[in-house]
C-alpha cells in the first residue's frame, strides 16, 4: 500500500514568488493535513480538509491556502513568498478512523516537501 | 528580526537500555495524545496513542504514560536500539475541533534521542 505521497520534494524559490505544493494521501483515505515544520517553531497545524471541505484552519496569514480535489489529493498555494516562509511542509492523511484505544485519528506523514525561500 | 531556532533536549543512550522521553502538554481539556517519531529526511511517524481517560498504554517495546494532575505525558522504550535514534514529538488533540476533525494536533517541540551502539 502506498504512502502518502509528496511532490516536489525539493524546491527553491524568491521572494514574491508564490509556490504549489502537491500531496496525493494513501488510498481510501479521505482526510488531509497540511503542517509546516521550522527549527524556530517546530510543526504547526496549517489546514485540514475532508471531502473537498476544508474543515479547520491554523493560525497562519491568507497567503496559505489549500484544497482538496474529488480523488482526495490535495494542494497547498503560497503566495508573494517571504524569507520565513522557508521551511518543510508535511502532508498527512488519515482513513478518519479512531483509534479503538484512543479515539485518535492516526494521522500518516509523507516525507515533506522542503521550500527554501531566497 | 532573526527567529531563534529550538533548542531540543538531547536523550542520549547505550543500545539495550531503556529511554523514557517526557513531555509537557498545555491544555488540560486534550481528548487524546499521540507520540510520533521522525527521523532524518522523513516525515513523522505514529508510534502509540493515549485517551485522556487513561494513564497507561502499552505497545510493542514502547508504554506511554499520562499525568494529567501535572499535565505530563512520557513514552519509555524498552531495550533501546540504535533504530530507534530520532526525533521524538509528544502530540494533542486539541479541545474544540470538534468530532469530524480528524488532522488537527498541537505537537511538543521534541525530544532528540540518540543510540549509541
Amino acid at each position: 500500500k502506498a504512502g502518502v505521497t509528496q511532490t516536489p520534494r525539493y524546491l527553491i524559490k524568491t521572494r514574491g514568488q508564490q509556490v504549489t505544493l502537491s500531496c496525493s494521501p494513501i488510498s481510501g483515505h479521505r482526510s488531509v493535513s497540511w503542517y509546516q515544520q521550522t527549527p524556530g517553531q517546530g510543526l504547526q497545524f496549517l489546514f485540514e480538509y475532508f471531502s473537498e471541505t476544508q474543515r479547520n484552519k491554523g493560525n497562519f496569514p491568507g497567503r496559505f491556502s489549500g484544497r482538496q480535489f474529488s480523488n482526495s489529493r490535495s494542494e497547498m498555494n503560497v503566495s508573494t513568498l517571504e524569507l520565513g516562509d522557508s521551511a518543510l511542509y508535511l502532508c498527512a492523511s488519515s482513513s478518519g478512523q479512531h483509534s479503538r484505544y484512543s479515539g485518535a485519528n492516526v494521522l500518516t506523514f509523507g516525507a515533506g516537501s522542503r521550500l527554501t525561500v531566497l | 528580526g532573526e527567529s531563534v531556532g529550538l533548542h531540543l533536549p538531547t536523550l542520549s543512550v547505550q543500545e539495550g537500555d531503556n529511554s523514557i522521553i517526557n513531555c509537557a502538554y498545555s491544555n488540560s481539556a486534550s481528548d487524546y495524545f499521540i507520540w510520533y517519531k521522525q527521523e532524518s529526511g522523513k516525515g513523522p511517524q505514529f508510534i502509540i496513542d493515549i485517551r485522556s481517560n487513561m494513564d497507561k498504554r502499552q505497545g510493542q517495546r514502547v508504554t506511554v504514560l499520562l499525568n494529567k494532575t501535572v499535565k505530563h505525558l512520557s513514552l519509555q522504550i524498552a531495550a533501546t536500539q540504535p533504530g530507534d535514534s530520532a526525533v521524538y514529538f509528544c502530540a494533542e488533540k486539541p479541545p474544540g475541533a470538534g468530532g469530524t476533525s480528524y488532522g488537527k494536533l498541537t505537537f511538543g517541540q521534541g525530544t532528540i534521542l540518540t543510540v549509541h551502539p
